[in-house]
C-alpha cells in the first residue's frame, strides 16, 4: 500500500519552462514533506521541504506546494535547467512526539528530462 | 569527506552467502538509518539507530538481516543466506538528533546471482 504516491514515472520540460512534479499522500498522519532529487550512482540529496502549517515554500528556483485537503504536493522548477535532470523522490514524516526520530516514506520517484 | 560513505560500493554475490554492507555516517550525527531501494521504487525504510541502539528494525523483512551500530558510529547491515530477491542498492543516512534532513550516501548495490 503506497502511502506516498508519484503517479508520473518520467517527465519531460524544455529548458527554460517550468516543471511541475506531483505528489499524492494517503495517511493523515503526515505532517512534513520532503523533496529529494536523486542524480545516477549516488544517494539522494535533500531539496526542499514543507510544513503541514503551511502551503507554499520557496527556495530559489523551487517551490513547494502543499494542499493538505486534497492531500497532494507539488514541486516547481522554473526555469528549468539541463543540470535539473534527475529523479525527484516525494517523501513524508508523521508527526512525532519521540524527539530525533524521523521515519521517512518515500514514493517512487519521477525522472525529470530537461532538454536543451 | 564530510558526508556518509558506505563500502562496497559494489557487493555481487552467490545465493546463500553471508555479506555485510559497511556505513560511515556524517561526524556527530546520533541517527542512522538503512534503506533499501529496488529497481523503479523508492528508497524502504529497514531499520533505525539512534545511538548505538536500534530504535525501530520494523523494516527488516526477516531474520536473515540483521544491523549493529557498537559505537554509535559505523554501522554494519548483515545479510545471511542472501537471496536473488536481496538484490537492490542498499542506502544509508544519517541525521542530526533534531534533523529532519536526512543525509544519504551512496549506496550499495548488492547484486545475488
Amino acid at each position: 500500500d503506497q502511502q506516498v504516491k508519484q503517479n508520473s514515472p518520467s517527465l519531460s520540460v524544455q529548458e527554460g519552462r517550468i516543471s511541475i512534479l506531483n505528489c499524492d499522500y494517503t495517511n493523515s498522519m503526515f505532517d512534513y514533506f520532503l523533496w529529494y532529487k536523486k542524480y545516477p550512482a549516488e544517494g539522494p540529496t535533500f531539496l526542499i521541504s514543507i510544513s503541514s502549517i503551511k502551503d507554499k515554500n520557496e527556495d530559489g528556483r523551487f517551490t513547494v506546494f502543499l494542499n493538505k485537503s486534497a492531500k497532494h504536493l507539488s514541486l516547481h522548477i522554473v526555469p528549468s535547467q539541463p543540470g535539473d535532470s534527475a529523479v525527484y523522490f516525494c517523501a513524508a514524516i508523521p508527526l512525532s512526539f519521540s524527539g530525533g526520530y524521523q521515519k521517512v516514506t518515500f514514493g517512487i520517484g519521477t525522472k525529470l528530462q530537461v532538454i536543451p | 569527506g564530510a558526508g556518509v560513505s558506505q563500502t562496497p560500493s559494489n557487493k555481487v554475490t552467490e545465493k546463500g552467502k553471508y555479506v555485510e554492507l559497511r556505513c560511515d555516517p556524517i561526524s556527530g550525527h546520533t541517527a542512522l538509518y538503512w534503506y533499501r531501494q529496488s529497481l523503479g521504487q523508492g528508497p524502504e525504510f529497514l531499520i533505525y539507530f539512534q545511538g548505538t541502539g536500534a530504535a525501530d528494525d520494523s523494516g527488516l523483512p526477516n531474520d536473515r538481516f540483521f544491523a549493529v551500530r557498537p559505537e554509535g558510529s559505523v554501522s554494519t547491515l548483515k545479510i545471511q543466506r542472501t537471496e536473488r530477491g536481496d538484490s537492490a542498492v542498499y542506502l544509508c543516512a544519517s541525521s542530526a538528533n533534531t534533523g529532519r534532513e536526512q543525509f544519504f550516501g551512496p549506496g550499495t548495490r548488492l547484486t545475488v546471482l
